[in-house]
């Protein structure tokens, strides 16, 4: 069965500091791979996707993610954190080798950086 | 300017009584899906439409039906809500191959 996993619920982190917020994998075909943030009282919105190509993306915001396919992991990076990028971070994967349309989604990490 | 339209943003209604979440879309897009949103659970898929007349469970469909009449809407509809619906609703549409786009959201109360 396909599966998404964030290990964290929150995340917290200095301003200026890098930050990471992990995910993982796992479905049975070649995954599309997708990160999404949700501002407080608004929709998800869209931060990068990899599909195929070079294992590092990039991103709005000036964030990053980089594939791994061995370790079936995409984690979300970004080399200096801003107050403003804290927000809730989902991780999403769609397995374009099955039938159907599956989309699913992590449980959600929760990014908190201080000043 | 491309985006998924939900509507309401908040409604509060009681037990039993049917309610319609409209959902439409101007981006031509082939896949329209229905999730709820709730602490500590994540997103959980309702409903998803691969294209007109073409509607399959997601992983939480009880108590909900929808339909895919036309290719640009894709209602929810309750037809008895209950206390246990009280949640945030979002729409997205897709096209084949990428990722969706989100609607702002509906908060529901079932009181």
């Amino acid at each position: 069965a396909q599966s998404v996993a964030q290990p964290e619920d929150q995340v917290n982190v200095a301003e200026g500091n890098p930050l990471t917020v992990k995910c993982t994998y796992s479905v049975s075909g070649n995954p599309y791979l997708f990160w999404y943030v949700q501002y407080p009282n608004r929709g998800l919105q869209f931060l990068l996707k990899y599909i195929t190509g070079d294992n590092l993306v990039k991103g709005s915001y000036g964030f990053e993610a980089e594939f791994n396919k061995s370790q079936t992991s995409f984690h979300l990076k970004k080399p200096s954190a801003l107050v403003s990028d804290s927000a809730l971070y989902f991780c999403a994967v769609r397995d374009i080798g099955g039938q159907g349309f599956s989309f699913i989604f992590g449980k959600g990490t929760r990014l908190l950086v201080k000043p | 300017e491309a985006q998924v339209t939900q509507n309401p943003r908040y409604l509060i209604t009681v037990t039993g009584k049917k309610l319609t979440v409209t959902c439409s879309q101007n981006m031509n897009h082939e896949y329209m899906s229905w999730y709820r949103q709730d602490p500590g659970l994540g997103l959980r898929q309702i409903y998803y439409s691969m294209n007109v007349e073409v509607t399959d469970k997601g992983d939480v469909p009880e108590g909900y039906k929808v339909s895919r009449k036309e290719k640009r809407n894709f209602p929810l509809i309750l037809e008895s809500p209950s206390p246990n619906q009280t949640s945030l609703y979002f729409c997205a549409s897709s096209t084949q191959g990428d990722g969706y786009t989100f609607g702002s959201g509906t908060r529901l109360t079932v009181v």
